[in-house]
């Protein structure tokens, strides 16, 4: 059962563009988390997911993010219009409807 | 969601066994308590869960009195790459809601 799948593992964008992050959860997890931390600095949650419904999104921007889980393929953290405050990693979680959450290795995003 | 208080930071030597205790006085009836070890780059790494008494596995044990306002999660003989942050967090243990981290604490094992 492989874990947690984030991609790409580092993501390089010039300001103004768009961020794409993906996070494939463990088989049979319908629970996802993202988060952002920055150097030396705690993991701030973004927003919680289930298939195809946001649950909760009370940590993340109300501008230029978005995120989604479909029912088929992995959840996609989407950031448009990057600038350079967005640069940090991004871990993505899963679990199943109890149990604990299991995080991927992050996507690491520079802006520049 | 549970408020829970840990050292900032502990320093220990190789060999040691460590012991982290987490304060978390407003726990519900349905909420476990859950652990999380990070290095730096890296996502956290679940670690141990336990409603009540004592958990153990082949990483760590993790002991909770019986009022449950503490836990302590238990490293036995550390060495050098335990060195990371540990966190805690409570939370229902009968479904998933959002996770929220505190700042956990920094353990450094020295030679």
């Amino acid at each position: 059962n492989a874990g947690v799948m984030q991609n790409p593992r580092h993501l390089v964008r010039r300001r103004g563009q768009e961020a794409r992050l993906r996070c494939s959860p463990m088989k049979g997890h319908s629970h996802v988390y993202w988060y952002r931390q920055l150097p030396e600095e705690g993991l701030k949650f973004m927003v919680y997911l289930q298939k195809e419904n946001i649950i909760d999104e009370s940590g993340m921007p109300k501008e230029r993010f978005s995120a989604e889980f479909p029912k088929e393929g992995p959840s996609i953290l989407r950031i448009q219009q990057v600038v350079r405050g967005d640069s940090a990693a991004y871990f993505c979680a899963s679990s199943p409807p109890t149990g604990p959450a299991f995080f991927g290795q992050g996507t690491r995003l520079t802006v520049v | 969601l549970a408020k829970t208080t840990q050292p900032i930071s502990m320093d220990s030597y190789e060999g040691q066994e460590v012991n982290i205790t987490c304060s978390h006085n407003n726990i519900a009836t349905n909420d476990y308590i859950t652990w999380y070890q990070q290095f730096p780059s890296q996502g956290p790494r679940f670690i141990i869960q336990g409603y009540k008494t004592k958990v153990t596995n082949e990483v760590a044990s993790l002991f909770i009195p019986a009022d449950r306002k503490s836990s302590t999660l238990s490293l036995p003989r550390v060495s050098l790459s335990d060195t990371a942050v540990y966190y805690c967090l409570v939370g229902d243990g009968e479904r998933n809601d959002k996770i929220i981290f505190g700042k956990g604490t920094r353990l450094h094992i020295l030679p």
